[in-house]
């Protein structure tokens, strides 16, 4: 069965500083996509960054990046530079057959 | 250019009533997704419609259905309310990539529904 694990439920750091969060996944596709979502408190999922699995230049988005390991089905997001409208949940998830399957998220606090 | 839009923001039913959620996809999106949020869970995926027709669907009963209509719009339908189906409920549009299924989905504000 198709799964996304991230270990960490929840972190917390000092604004500026940077934070990884980890995400590993178990499929059998050899061509996928993979991406972060956040989740503010206003509940709205915004897409972070998007993946694509056949790329091994690991994707950026201004202070967003990821460190994607295709062989170890790992998939972590890095925030450089976090700022306190970072503060929501990440959810990592990846598609297969039409459906973002989703980890269950780690939900990150900006302290000031 | 309009994003996902999602109508009502928050419904409350009580069990056995039976609900419709509505969702308007980004403009030149073809695509609609719905997925069931638990508090403090990932979502869950429901079902998908292209073209009128659901393309693939989750591990939900028949008592959650859905409608995709010409203009790409779309409803989600439950019948016979249980307690459980009290979440956020989400709708996601995309457009199919060249080449594969693989599609980015956007994500509207979601619809908070309460079963009491």
């Amino acid at each position: 069965a198709q799964t996304v694990t991230q270990s960490q439920p929840e972190m917390s750091v000092q604004e500026a500083e940077t934070v990884t969060l980890s995400c590993t996944y178990d499929t059998s596709e050899n061509n996928y996509y993979l991406f972060w979502y956040k989740q503010p408190p206003s509940r709205q999922m915004i897409l972070v960054i998007r993946q694509e699995a056949y790329k091994q230049q690991n994707a950026t988005e201004n202070r967003f990046s990821v460190n994607f390991q295709k062989a170890a089905k790992s998939f972590s997001l890095k925030i450089s530079d976090s700022q306190l409208g970072d503060t929501a949940m990440y959810f990592c998830a990846f598609i297969e057959n039409y459906q973002l399957i989703w980890g269950a998220g780690t939900k990150l606090i900006i302290k000031p | 250019d309009a994003g996902v839009t999602q109508s009502p923001t928050h419904l409350i039913k009580t069990r056995g009533q039976q609900v419709t959620l509505r969702c308007s996809p980004k403009s030149g999106h073809d695509t609609v997704s719905w997925y069931q949020q638990a508090l403090g869970q990932g979502p869950q995926f429901i079902f998908q419609y292209y073209e009128e027709e659901e393309r693939q669907r989750g591990n939900f009963p028949d008592r959650f259905s859905g409608h995709q209509f010409p203009n790409y719009s779309s409803e989600l339908n439950v019948n016979a309310l249980l307690l459980g189906d009290s979440a956020l409920y989400l709708c996601a549009s995309s457009f199919p990539l060249s080449g594969g299924p693989q599609e980015t989905q956007y994500f509207g504000p979601g619809t908070r529904l309460l079963v009491l």
